[in-house]
C-alpha cells in the first residue's frame, strides 16, 4: 500500500507566484518528513525536511508545513522561479528506518 | 568527494539474464538503500542496509538480492531478470537522522 501520497501529478504556476505542493500520509508512526527535487536524468536531491515535533520549517524561499492531525504536509515555494521546474517528491520515515516516497508532482514555473 | 556513484548508467538485458548493479559511497554513511522509480509510482524501496553485514527488505524486494560486506559498497543483484524489472534504479546513502544522498541512477531495460 502507498503510505505517502501526492495526489497532484502536475502543477503549473507563473514566475513570481507561490507554488504549493501537497502530500498526505497514512502511517501515524512517521516522525520525519522530507521533500526532494529531481531533474531529468539525475538523482533526487534533498530540499527541506521537518520533524514531527514541529509544524513549520523554513529555508529561504522554501517552507514546509506539517499538520499531524490531518496527516498532511505541504511545500511552499515563494517566489517561484523557472529553475524550480522539476519533479518534487515527498518522503517520510519513522524511527530512522526505511524511507517511503510519494509518486511525485511535476512543477512547471512559466516565465 | 564523489558522493554516491552507480554503474552502469544504462543496461539492456534479456529475460532470464543476471546482473549486478554497483553502488558505492565515500561519505562513510551507515545507511544505504536501493530504490526503483517507475512512472506514476514514485520511488519504491527495494532493500536497505543499516550497516556492514546488515540488510533488510523494503516494499518491493522480490527478484532482487543485496549484500553489504563493506561500509562503502552496496550492490544490487538481479538473479533472473524479468520485463517487470525494467525501471530506473537509484542507490542512496544517508547519515542520521534522515537526509539521503542519491546516485545518478541506472536505467535498466529487460527485453
Amino acid at each position: 500500500d502507498q503510505q505517502v501520497k501526492q495526489n497532484s501529478p502536475s502543477l503549473s504556476v507563473q514566475e513570481g507566484r507561490i507554488s504549493i505542493l501537497n502530500c498526505d500520509y497514512t502511517n501515524s508512526m512517521f516522525d520525519y518528513f522530507l521533500w526532494y527535487k529531481k531533474y531529468p536524468a539525475e538523482g533526487p536531491t534533498f530540499l527541506i525536511s521537518i520533524s514531527s515535533i514541529k509544524d513549520k520549517n523554513e529555508d529561504g524561499r522554501f517552507t514546509v508545513f506539517l499538520n499531524k492531525s490531518a496527516k498532511h504536509l505541504s511545500l511552499h515555494i515563494v517566489p517561484s522561479q523557472p529553475g524550480d521546474s522539476a519533479v518534487y517528491f515527498c518522503a517520510a520515515s519513522y524511527n530512522n528506518n526505511d524511507m517511503r516516497f510519494g509518486a511525485g508532482t511535476r512543477l512547471t514555473v512559466k516565465p | 568527494n564523489a558522493g554516491v556513484t552507480q554503474t552502469p548508467k544504462f543496461q539492456v538485458l534479456k529475460t532470464g539474464q543476471s546482473m549486478t548493479l554497483q553502488c558505492a559511497q565515500d561519505m562513510n554513511h551507515e545507511y544505504m538503500s536501493w530504490y526503483r522509480q517507475d512512472p506514476g509510482m514514485g520511488l519504491r524501496l527495494i532493500h536497505y542496509s543499516v550497516g556492514a553485514g546488515i540488510t533488510d527488505q523494503g516494499e518491493v524486494p522480490n527478484g532482487y538480492n543485496v549484500s553489504r560486506s563493506t561500509t562503502e559498497d552496496f550492490p544490487l543483484r538481479l538473479l533472473s531478470a524479468a520485463p517487470s524489472q525494467t525501471s530506473v534504479y537509484f542507490c542512496a546513502s544517508r547519515t542520521q537522522p534522515n537526509e539521503q544522498f542519491f546516485g545518478p541512477g541506472t536505467r535498466l531495460t529487460v527485453l
